[in-house]
């Protein structure tokens, strides 16, 4: 079972938007709707940031959503801020054999 | 407030093996699943198993082959994650993460035990 791809980099100026891209298959991303969303800041672990493809946890900004389609899931970061540098990792579900499987990484660079 | 305190940091050799601790507090240890997840240094995010609410333990046995046990000591709040026949690839930090009760998540993690495998 292969990483999902994300772009290695992403970046933007305060107050833009950004989108990340999460691409696998029909036996992960595309199958189910069980995508997750991690924050992770140098020297953390990850954080929670989007459930089952677009729900947010509670204390989580509006400014983190996400959608699917396809294959492919997307995270999109609205009103860039400072605190948003770090780097995002999805997560699909993969069915019983496979499990979880989580995506390449991207790193987020607020200019 | 539910937390998730690791075990320290490891520092071994190829061959052997290591053992890491994750100990739950502030919720029911056996009415949520728990993960590890390890990420090796600048890598990305590696599922590596679980053990469910009721022991059922499940591996990636893909990419481990049978050298990863999970064993939980429900009386001590305690999951515990055991990595066998060690690598230099092996060198990670190890996470100990709860799947969240709307499932397929995962909503608190440990702060990461660091292994790192040389001789």
């Amino acid at each position: 079972q292969s990483a999902l791809t994300q772009p290695r980099s992403v970046s933007g100026s305060p107050g833009q938007s950004v989108t990340i891209s999460c691409t696998g298959t029909s036996s992960d991303v595309g199958g189910y709707n069980y995508v997750s969303w991690y924050q992770q800041h140098p020297g953390k672990g990850p954080k929670l940031m989007i459930f089952d493809v677009s729900k947010r946890p509670s204390g989580v900004p509006d400014r983190f959503s996400g959608s699917k389609s396809g294959n492919t899931a997307s995270l999109t970061i609205s009103g860039l801020q400072a605190e948003d540098e770090a780097d995002y990792y999805c997560c699909s579900y993969a069915g019983s054999n496979t499990h979880y499987v989580f995506g390449t990484g991207t790193e987020v660079t607020v200019l | 407030q539910v937390q998730l305190v690791q075990s320290g940091v490891e520092v071994t050799k190829p061959g052997a093996s290591v053992k890491v601790s994750c100990k739950a507090s502030g919720y029911t240890l056996t009415s949520y699943h728990m993960h590890w997840v390890r990420q090796a240094p600048g890598q990305g995010l590696e599922w590596m198993g679980l053990i469910s609410p009721s022991g059922i333990i499940i591996i990636n046995a893909q990419k481990f082959q049978g050298r990863v046990t999970v064993t939980r000591d429900t009386s001590a709040g305690t999951v515990y994650m055991e990595l066998s026949s060690l690598r230099p690839e092996d060198t990670a930090m190890y996470y100990c993460t709860r799947e969240a009760i709307v499932l397929k998540n995962f909503d608190f993690w440990g702060q990461g035990t660091l292994v790192t495998v040389s001789s």
